[in-house]
């Protein structure tokens, strides 16, 4: 039962490196998100695709780009890493879409950017 | 511009007890409303939701309350086991954006 697999979990950048984050699922689901979780601010969503090839806007997008050629990889790319985006990231997924709101979340990826 | 807020970061409670974790919301295109769980180095899980056209939502000893007028959520658990120790998110959707906003969390501990 993997669910939603992330990659990796653990990770050390300096500023201005860039990097992907890694999301799987097996679910078969059309809908999949990024989240980051920052002290105080809860979780805010990145990005969010509704299915293969469509992408949209969540509440931070600055600075993060994704992808969806497959229904099962919803890869978070970071072009050049800052500071301020040392956080942990979740990816989330719904057969339904944001209809119900019933995700499946990954184990997290914890950042840091020094 | 916090949408969904939970004023108190955390709550304590002795075992057997109700724990009650408030939430309030200022968008009005909200139309369903969600809680999460979250225990240390795990992701979040789905513990109950209710639509906007309803008021109170049960299961098994975890109930949801919707208050519209005031813009106001509620989870009840009853009776609070310490295996609840967790941070609990509420969340909610628009549904003019179709977006799911999450609060910023409240840490429950049950005492045993």
């Amino acid at each position: 039962n993997a669910g939603v697999t992330q990659t990796p979990k653990f990770q050390v950048l300096k500023t201005g490196q860039s990097m992907t984050l890694q999301c799987a699922q097996d679910m078969n689901h059309e809908y999949m998100s990024w989240y980051r979780q920052d002290p105080g601010m809860g979780l805010r969503l990145i990005h969010y695709s509704v299915g293969a090839g469509i992408t949209d806007q969540g509440e931070v997008p600055n600075g993060y780009n994704v992808s969806r050629s497959t229904t099962e990889d919803f890869p978070l790319r970071l072009l050049s890493a800052a500071p301020s985006q040392t956080s942990v990231y979740f990816c989330a997924s719904s057969y339904r879409g944001q209809v119900t709101g019933e995700l499946f979340f990954g184990e997290g990826s914890r950042l840091t950017v020094l | 511009d916090q949408q969904v807020k939970q004023n108190s970061p955390s709550l304590s409670v002795q075992e057997g007890r109700i724990s009650i974790l408030n939430c309030d919301y200022t968008n009005s295109m909200f139309d369903y409303f969600l809680w999460y769980k979250k225990y240390p180095a795990e992701g979040p899980t789905f513990l109950i939701s209710i639509s906007s056209i309803k008021d109170k939502n049960e299961d098994g000893r975890f109930t949801v309350f919707l208050n519209k007028s005031a813009k106001h959520l509620s989870l009840h658990i009853v009776p609070s086991q310490p295996g609840d120790s967790a941070v609990y998110f509420c969340a909610a959707i628009d549904g003019a954006t179709n977006k799911l906003i999450f609060g910023t969390g409240t840490l429950l501990a049950v005492q045993p």
